[in-house]
């Protein structure tokens, strides 16, 4: 059983739409980190947060520790979004990653 | 703007060579370094974490005479892929453990990554 689901898997959303991916993880945290991998591979930190909900330009991330659940949040979404989003629950350097979202946004 | 850079973004390499990966924290201190690496298709793994003037500490699995970890600054950690191989081809991960200026706990922030490919 995986310690870290994310859903959906992939994503296909016109540009413009809200985009909703959730996490749910098993694992004991300090930190839950929110990353973007781009096709080439290169990785992104986008959210690194322990409590309550987090904003950074089009982007929230919310988390409730009691339920072990986070969201990421990409409001007016744009085709420049379209990446790979990894859910990393975790202690410090010892993060669990989720099998990552296929986010694809359409003009 | 970015917080951990690594260098080389990509590179390629003869079997038998040694490369080395830069992973650098940009205008703040970094107690502790993280190294992943990636499989096509797979998920992140820790192969080692690393702080400044010690030892790192490898995971298990990881053969530590192979992947040579230098953290000789507070600001710089080195990944070498001693005798390389085609099967070591993949995408290397650092990442930092920092304190931004005025914050009151740490961050932990991801580089680019560096792709690795053994001919």
């Amino acid at each position: 059983k995986n310690e870290v689901e994310q859903s959906p898997q992939n994503l296909t959303a016109q540009e413009g739409e809200f985009i909703t991916i959730n996490c749910s993880y098993s694992v004991g945290i300090s930190a839950l980190h929110w990353l973007q991998q781009h096709p080439g591979g290169g990785i992104v930190s986008l959210f690194m947060l322990s409590s309550g909900k987090k904003k950074h330009g089009r982007l929230i991330a919310t988390i409730n520790i009691q339920e072990k659940h986070s969201s990421l949040h990409i409001t007016a979404s744009h085709p420049r979004d379209s990446a790979v989003y990894i859910c990393a629950p975790g202690w410090w350097g010892k993060l669990q990653f989720g099998a990552g979202t296929q986010v694809v946004v359409t003009p | 703007g970015a917080v951990v850079s690594q260098h080389p973004s990509r590179v390629i390499c003869k079997s038998g060579t040694s490369v080395k990966i830069e992973c650098r924290s940009l205008d703040f201190q970094a107690t502790t370094m993280f190294w992943y690496r990636q499989f096509p298709k797979q998920s992140l793994m820790l192969m080692a974490t690393s702080n400044e003037g010690s030892k790192a500490t490898y995971e298990q699995g990881v053969e530590k005479d192979k992947f040579l970890i230098n953290h000789a600054s507070l600001t710089l950690s080195t990944l070498t892929v001693t005798s390389a191989h085609p099967e070591d081809s993949s995408f290397y991960i650092c990442s930092a453990r920092v304190r931004l200026a005025g914050a009151s706990t740490d961050t932990q922030y991801f580089g680019p990554g560096t792709r690795l490919t053994v001919l």
